[in-house]
């Protein structure tokens, strides 16, 4: 069975900093491209990052650049999200998301809830 | 705002086609194919049910075609069902970002 499940949201202090990460299961994690995206609650979605398969390049939104590093550890088939420095805007759910074979997303996990607030 | 200007709400009745429109720039739908849409329920993971404009991932019911003309993409279900009440998103990939959403659409099952 085809899993991604995210964990380490929480509510965080604004300045302060999360690791998040998204456990992999049922596929071949090592030769996925993976993305982080966002969702206010209620609201959109934001693409906020994507990192190749063996993690030496990661693209960010503008968003999220300078705050946002997006690591993966194959080993382990796990995929990363730090953020530093976080603000209120930063508050939702991050999702992460498996590219597929032309720029699109076909798997999807349900997601990990940050709150920024003081 | 999003970069893709989407209906912020649709609704038919059981049987009905309906037709949700996407509309985006020079940077993304009118230069790109890789146009996609996705299904969302409350509280649940986005599904992928239209890829590359007018692709079904398997699995995917025959109902949900997509299209695109000029800077404007569809999505289009037929035959409504209940079950297909959702907020439906599209996305494309861009110059810019390189990835852009559209705002979402709440489609109700009247």
């Amino acid at each position: 069975e085809v899993q991604l499940v995210e964990s380490g949201g929480g509510l965080v202090q604004p300045g302060g900093s999360l690791r998040l990460s998204c456990a992999v299961s049922g596929f071949d994690f090592s030769n996925s491209w993976m993305h982080w995206v966002r969702q206010v609650p209620g609201k959109g979605l934001v693409w906020v990052s994507r990192i190749n398969i063996d993690g030496t390049s990661a693209t960010y939104a503008d968003s999220a650049k300078g705050r946002f590093t997006t690591s993966r550890d194959n080993a382990k088939n796990t995929l990363y999200l730090q953020i530093d420095s976080l603000r209120a805007e930063d508050t939702a759910v991050y999702h992460c998301a498996r590219e597929g074979f032309g720029w699109y997303f076909d798997l999807w996990g349900r997601g990990t809830l940050v709150t920024v607030s003081t | 705002q999003s970069a893709l200007t989407q209906p912020a709400s649709v609704s038919g009745s059981p049987g009905q086609s309906i037709t949700i429109s996407c509309t985006g720039t020079s940077s993304d739908i009118v230069t790109y194919n890789y146009i996609s849409w996705y299904q969302q329920n409350p509280d649940k993971s986005p599904k992928l049910i239209i890829y590359n404009v007018n692709n079904r991932p398997s699995g995917v019911s025959t109902r949900f075609s997509g299209s695109k003309s000029g800077n404007t993409a569809s999505l289009t279900i037929s035959g409504l069902q209940a079950e297909d009440e959702a907020t439906y998103y599209c996305s494309s990939y861009t110059s810019r970002s390189p990835w852009v959403f559209g705002g979402g659409t709440k489609l109700t099952v009247l």
